[in-house]
C-alpha cells in the first residue's frame, strides 16, 4: 500500500531564510507526486506537480520541489520565504494504477514565519 | 462560479441527525472528489466521480455514507445517522481532466461538520 510521511509537524523559519519541507513515500512504482498548501479555513491549492521527466520542478509563489527516486522523497523549497508563506503543507502521492484522483496525503507540516 | 462552492460553510448536527452537504464545482469540470480531513490530519479520499458516474468509492467509510453527482455538476455528500467520529472537513475538489496523469487542481473550502 502507499503511503506518504511528512517528518516535521511544525516548522519556524524567519522571514527572508529558506525554507525546506520533507516528504517521503513508500509506492512500488514511481508515483505521481504533489505538494499543496492551506491556509486557515481555506481548501488546498497545488503548489506543483511531478508526473515524470525533469526531477526538479517548478511551482507557484516561487516554490519548487526535487524527485529523488534512491531516496524516496519529494522535499519542497524555497529560498526566501515571506510572512504570506505561513500555513500547512501537504505532500501527496497518486498512484499510477489506483484511480484517478485518489491521493495519499500526509499529515502536513505546519509553516510558522517570524519577523 | 470562479472556483469550487461548497455549502453550507458549517454544520453542526447532532448525534444521529442525516445531513447534506453540497458541492458546485467549477463548470464544465469533468471529475469531482470528496475528502474528508480531521482535525490536525491530511484529507483522506472518499469518492470520485466522471461526470455522473461514481468510478471509486472505496474511501467510504461506512454505508451511512452515499453521495450522488446525479447530472454531471452539482454533487451532494450524505451521511445518514451522524456519529461523533464524523466530525471532520469535509472537502470537495474537481478537475477538468478526467484521463491521463491525475490531478486534482481546485479545492473548495470545504464544510466543517461538528457532530454533539
Amino acid at each position: 500500500a502507499q503511503s506518504v510521511t511528512q517528518p516535521d509537524i511544525h516548522i519556524t523559519v524567519s522571514e527572508g531564510a529558506s525554507l525546506e519541507l520533507r516528504c517521503n513515500y513508500s509506492y512500488g512504482a514511481t508515483p505521481y507526486l504533489f505538494w499543496y498548501v492551506q491556509s486557515p479555513g481555506q481548501g488546498l491549492q497545488l503548489l506543483l506537480k511531478y508526473f515524470s521527466g525533469d526531477t526538479l520542478v517548478q511551482g507557484i509563489k516561487g516554490f519548487e520541489a526535487e524527485f529523488k527516486r534512491s531516496q524516496s522523497s519529494f522535499n519542497l523549497r524555497k529560498p526566501s520565504v515571506h510572512w504570506s508563506d505561513a500555513a500547512e503543507y501537504f505532500c501527496a502521492v497518486g498512484g499510477r494504477t489506483d484511480s484517478w484522483g485518489k491521493f495519499q496525503f500526509g499529515a502536513g507540516t505546519q509553516v510558522v514565519v517570524t519577523p | 462560479g470562479a472556483g469550487v462552492s461548497q455549502s453550507p460553510r458549517y454544520k453542526v448536527a447532532k448525534r444521529g441527525q442525516d445531513v447534506a452537504l453540497r458541492c458546485d464545482p467549477i463548470s464544465g469540470h469533468v471529475s469531482l472528489f470528496w475528502y474528508q480531513q480531521a482535525l490536525g490530519q491530511g484529507p483522506e479520499f472518499l469518492t470520485y466521480f466522471q461526470n455522473e458516474a461514481q468510478l471509486d468509492k472505496s474511501g467510504l467509510p461506512s454505508d451511512r455514507f452515499f453521495a450522488e453527482r446525479p447530472e454531471g455538476s452539482v454533487s451532494t455528500l450524505k451521511i445518514q445517522r451522524t456519529q461523533q467520529e464524523d466530525s471532520a472537513v469535509y472537502l470537495c475538489a474537481s478537475s477538468l481532466a478526467g484521463t491521463g496523469a491525475p490531478l486534482v487542481d481546485t479545492f473548495g473550502s470545504g464544510t466543517r461538520l461538528t457532530v454533539v
